[in-house]
This record gives structure tokens, sequence and C-alpha cells, in this order.
């Protein structure tokens, strides 16, 4: 069966400290990978997408970059926080199926993070 | 860009009474997915009903049902029978079911909708 790991649970962060955020997925090849972020009590935006390895579409201009470099993982990365990087962020997976297995995301436990 | 609406931040219903949550989204495209989701106070998100553009008939799960009007472009949950375990945020979101490209597997969400269950 597939799974899916996102770590760390819980991180409280420096304003201008380095960020990274990974995320793994098993039991399944060529996966479509997403972060999202999560305001509290608000909706998902879409920060990065990723059909393959090293292929990376960015949803929103801002502080944080992706990248995938195997199959199954994928990381979300800061040089510099700033103190609206906090929020809740998530991790997902989709089967890359088309008409026939096309299917849902399949979500991590998410990560709090906090910019002090 | 494929956008999804939910126009209710917030909604109620008493416990064992029957509950909508509305949805609307903008597409180009003829072929897609659409779901619903849950996301209790834990933040796991959990898949609550699926349905695909193709199929006329709208989904059901158990005490979830949709309706789903592909000319209006809406895609309605209706909770029946609401239980206090129901409470959560709910969110509708969009995928192209096109082969993948440019975009076709992006999978944007609405800002969800609050859920309180009176009991």
């Amino acid at each position: 069966s597939q799974t899916i790991h996102q770590w760390p649970a819980t991180l409280v962060q420096p304003v201008g400290s380095p960020l990274s955020l990974e995320c793994t997925v098993e039991g399944t090849s060529n996966p479509n990978l997403y972060w999202y972020r999560q305001a509290a009590g608000r909706g998902l935006q879409l920060l990065f997408y990723s059909v393959g390895i090293g292929q990376i579409s960015s949803e929103v201009p801002q502080n944080l970059s992706a990248s995938r470099p195997q199959d199954r993982q994928f990381i979300l990365s800061s040089k510099k926080l700033l103190l609206s990087d906090s929020g809740f962020y998530l991790c997902a997976w989709s089967s890359r199926g088309m008409k026939v297995g096309g299917t849902e995301a399949f979500f991590g436990q998410g990560t709090r993070l906090t910019v002090v | 860009a494929q956008t999804v609406t939910q126009s209710q931040p917030e909604m109620s219903v008493q416990e064992a009474e029957t509950v909508t949550l509305s949805c609307t989204y903008d597409t180009s495209e003829s072929d897609y997915y659409l779901f619903w989701y849950k996301q209790p106070p834990s933040r796991q998100m959990i898949l609550v009903i699926r349905q695909e553009a193709y199929k006329q008939q709208n989904a059901t799960e158990n005490r979830f049902s949709v309706n789903f009007q592909k000319a209006a472009k809406s895609f309605s949950l209706k909770i029946s029978d609401s239980q206090l375990g129901d409470a959560a945020m709910y969110f509708c979101a969009y995928r192209s079911a096109e082969p993948p490209g440019q975009g076709a597997q992006k999978l944007v969400f609405g800002q969800g909708t609050r859920l309180t269950i009176n009991p």
C-alpha cells in the first residue's frame, strides 16, 4: 500500500534562518507531488507541484522553492524565512492516471511552521 | 486557469438533520475530477467523495452524496443524518483529467466551509 511521510510535524524557526521540509512517498512510482500552505482557518493554497524528477511548477511567487531530487521525494526550502512564511504546510501525492486510474490526492500529516 | 469557489465560510446544522455545502468551479475543460475533502481538528485531510465529470450519475458514499450540475459548474455536498463526528472543515477540489502536461495535473482547492454540528 502507498504511504506518504512528511516531517517534521512541528517547527519553530527564527526569521532569516533556512528551511527544509521533506516529503517522501512509498508504494507507488512516478507520482504527482504537491506542496500546499494553509493559514489558520483558511483554505489550501497550492505552492508547488511536480509531475516528475526535476520538474517543478510554481504557483505563487514567494520566498520558497521546491525540488524533486528523486522520483518519490519532494522538498520545500527557503534560504531566509520571513514571518509571513508561518503556517501549516501539507505535502500530497496523486497518481498520474488519466481517465482510468486518475485518483484523489493523499496527504501527509502536515508541518506546523512558526517563524519567530 | 481553474478556480474553485466555496461561498459559505461557515455552516451549522442540528444533529441528525441534513445540510448541503455549495461549491462552484470555473474551467474550460470537458473532462475532470471533483472531490470533497474533510479536515477535522487533527488537520488530516480525508477524502469524502469523488466525482468524474464524464459520469452523469451523482456519486454517493453512505450518508454523503453530491449534486453535480456540469452545465452550471456546480458541485454541492449533501450530508444526511448529520453526526457530531462530521464537524470539520470541508474543501471542494478540482483536478484536470487531461493527459499529463503543462498544468494538467494541478489540484486546486476552494477556501473551505467550516461545518458545526449542534447536539
